[in-house]
């Protein structure tokens, strides 16, 4: 079956630690996403990448990372740094980032800290 | 302000009332318009995409985008149990290539 992989599904972090989300897609997609969506909100754009070794911030990057090393593959770490990390994350993935290219959301990790 | 607003809900109608779900945006860059349905703890999956003014239907769902009043509305006919679900609009701004997201309609529809 094509589609994207989230993992894991829940997380628990302690304050002052850095977690990385998984996220991967056998769609053969360019583009990939990161989401953030909080209660009560739309989805905000954390990074998005065009394609491998390539990416680019979006409108909430600050305390997070991430890296396109291959192309089915776009981890998201979030770091110490963010300062409220707890969340639903998405990870989305597209043809490439046309208007027409529908984009394809994974499950979701919820985030927790503790 | 935000660009894109939508009313959170929660909405609750009987089983087979038609539903009406809206978003209204402020920038005219935004082009191409969808609607997204997520159900709970899910991620969304795209239901209906248009681009231009006027109606689009699909099965029970109708997609009506007005440029002139900035303004899309999705209808749900002969609303099911189904369709509960969380409803976001998600307009596409061509001048800088990103997905803008409502903040989602909570629809429940009571057998």
């Amino acid at each position: 079956d094509g589609g994207i992989t989230q993992s894991p599904k829940y997380l628990f972090r302690k304050e002052g630690q850095n977690v990385t989300l998984s996220c991967e897609q056998n769609l053969n997609h360019d583009a990939m996403y990161w989401y953030r969506q909080d209660p009560g909100q739309g989805l905000r754009l954390i990074y998005y990448s065009q394609i491998v070794n390539d990416f680019q911030k979006g409108d909430i990057a600050e305390g997070y990372s991430v890296s396109r090393e291959k192309k089915e593959s776009f981890p998201l770490t979030v770091t110490s740094a963010q300062k409220n990390p707890t969340a639903f994350y998405l990870c989305a993935s597209s043809m490439d980032r046309g208007p027409y290219n529908e984009q394809f959301f994974g499950p979701g990790t919820r985030l927790t800290v503790l | 302000q935000k660009e894109v607003e939508q009313d959170p809900g929660p909405l609750s109608v009987p089983e087979g009332a038609i539903v009406s779900l809206n978003c209204t945006y402020s920038n005219s860059a935004f082009q191409y318009f969808m609607w997204y349905r997520q159900y709970s703890r899910k991620g969304p999956e795209l239901l209906m995409y248009t681009y231009s003014s006027g109606n689009k239907e699909d099965g029970r769902f109708t997609a009506q985008v007005d440029k002139s009043s900035k303004y899309i509305s999705l209808f749900i006919r002969d609303s099911q149990p189904s369709d509960s679900a969380t409803y976001l609009c998600a307009m596409y701004r061509s001048n800088t290539g990103k997905l803008i997201f409502g903040q989602g309609t909570t629809l429940q529809v009571k057998p």
